[in-house]
């Protein structure tokens, strides 16, 4: 969707290595949110962030741990990737409370 | 906790409304509630949100009961082209997060 990208895309790593995916806004919006979505499960809420250097847990973040160190960029990052964490990884932005979300197209990350 | 329910799966007839129901009994006074649909595996799309009346738009309408504790998504003239994933979501009080359920699986019949 325009104003938001994640990278990569794509990616298959190996269980116990770390792995970092990226969100990427040209919004300037406040909020930034991390989803992952597996199959039964619908959409569930992995960390989230309310500004600069502020964020906080969702319903599964055990395993990820997230940074954001300028308003465009929020990181997640698996610190010890796990096949349990194979899964669809979805970004999205915000400018606060009355609007909707703009989600971003998705990585698809495997854990072998 | 904040929390939607949604039937699972529905079926419309191509040309006619599309009426999906949601549950958010526990949705405070001054939060939203929000529909998104998700084509295949692309990112959810939002479509529309209210507070208290109804809203309308060119996608879709949105009816919220007076208690306000459930709402109905209508697609007035449903396509193929709406067979999708539709949740509704709101914010859980005091905090940021919006928790999506598992939606409803909408399949327009040609």
């Amino acid at each position: 969707d325009a104003g938001i990208t994640q990278s990569p895309r794509h990616k298959v790593t190996e269980t116990g290595t770390p792995v970092t995916l990226r969100c990427h806004q040209t919004e300037n919006h406040r909020y930034m949110y991390w989803y992952r979505q597996d199959p039964g499960h619908g959409l569930r809420l992995i960390h989230y962030s309310y500004g600069v250097k502020d964020t906080d847990k969702g319903e599964v973040s055990d395993g990820y741990s997230v940074s954001r160190s300028k308003t465009e960029d929020f990181l997640l990052t698996l610190e010890s990737a796990t096949s349990s964490q194979t899964s669809v990884y979805f970004c999205a932005i915000s400018p606060g409370t009355g609007f909707g979300y703009t989600f971003g197209s998705g990585t698809r990350l495997t854990i072998v | 906790d904040a929390k939607t329910t949604q039937p699972p799966s529905m079926d419309c007839a191509e040309g006619r409304a599309a009426n999906l129901p949601c549950n958010h009994s526990t949705i405070s006074g001054n939060e939203y509630v929000y529909w998104y649909r998700q084509i295949h595996s692309q990112g959810p799309q939002y479509i529309i949100h209210g507070l208290k009346n109804n809203e309308t738009n060119e996608m879709a309408s949105l009816i919220i009961t007076e208690d306000r504790k459930s709402s109905t998504l209508i697609l007035p003239h449903a396509t193929l082209r709406d067979t999708a994933v539709y949740y509704c979501t709101f914010q859980a009080s005091g905090t940021y997060k919006y928790i999506f359920g598992t939606g409803t699986r909408l399949k327009v019949l040609a």
